[in-house]
């Protein structure tokens, strides 16, 4: 079956990096495209970033533009969120999600059960 | 960014009742919106896309309807499992947004 497992989370210190990592299994990675999707606690949910299949396209919310980058790795079948120059506004825990299958469907199918990110000093 | 508000932000239903969700998006998305059903301390899962195809394994007691701008979900008799927080998501433009949700309690 599909799974997606986050890990990486934790508690950091303003303007440090974390990296997140998602382990996937049950599916044929190099198929599909992946998602960070983050939810505050007690709020929404709120899109970060997106990869595609190959590695070639990467989309970004502007609030993370040019301090997060998604990756995926596909002999280890995992995708990666490397933060950097952290706010408390990260705060949230942190989703993968795989991208539904089908041209430009940028919806998501399947979830991970989250990884928690505090940036607190 | 497409804003997108979902109304009510609570809807207080008993079990057996029917369930009705808006989800209003500030420009056309055309038929490119999603649902998905949350429940404390799990994920989201992908209930309805496209606006109105059911996802793999959906009850269909669940159904998506709208385009353009205006969109519903409708549960069509409440579950007791159904009680939870539904959102919407569009995909016709970047940046890939999410409505505030909708809980659905308990009455």
């Amino acid at each position: 079956q599909v799974q997606l497992v986050e890990s990486g989370g934790g508690v950091v210190q303003p303007g440090r990096s974390l990296r997140l990592s998602c382990a996937a299994s049950g599916f044929t990675f190099s198929n599909y495209g992946f998602h960070w999707v983050r939810q505050a606690p007690g709020k929404g949910l709120e899109w970060v970033a997106y990869i595609s299949y190959d590695g070639s396209d990467e989309f970004y919310e502007d609030s993370v533009k040019g301090r997060f980058t998604i990756s995926r790795d596909s002999s280890k079948n995992t995708l990666y969120l490397q933060m950097n120059s952290l706010r408390a506004e990260d705060t949230a825990v942190y989703y993968c999600a795989r991208k539904y299958l089908g041209y430009n469907m940028y919806y998501f199918d399947y979830w991970g059960q989250g990884t928690l990110v505090t940036v607190s000093s | 960014e497409i804003v997108l508000t979902q109304s009510p932000a609570t809807l207080s239903l008993s079990p057996g009742e029917r369930a009705t969700l808006s989800c209003r998006a500030s420009q056309s998305v055309s038929s490119s919106l999603a649902w998905y059903q949350q429940k404390p301390g799990q994920p989201p899962r992908l209930l309805i896309y496209e606006a109105s195809n059911r996802a793999t394994d959906i009850p269909a007691r669940f159904s998506g309807s709208g385009s353009g701008t205006d969109f519903s979900l409708t549960i069509s008799s409440l579950e007791p499992e159904d009680f939870a927080v539904y959102y919407c998501q569009q995909r016709g433009n970047w940046p890939l947004t999410f409505g505030g949700g909708t809980t659905v309690e308990i009455k």
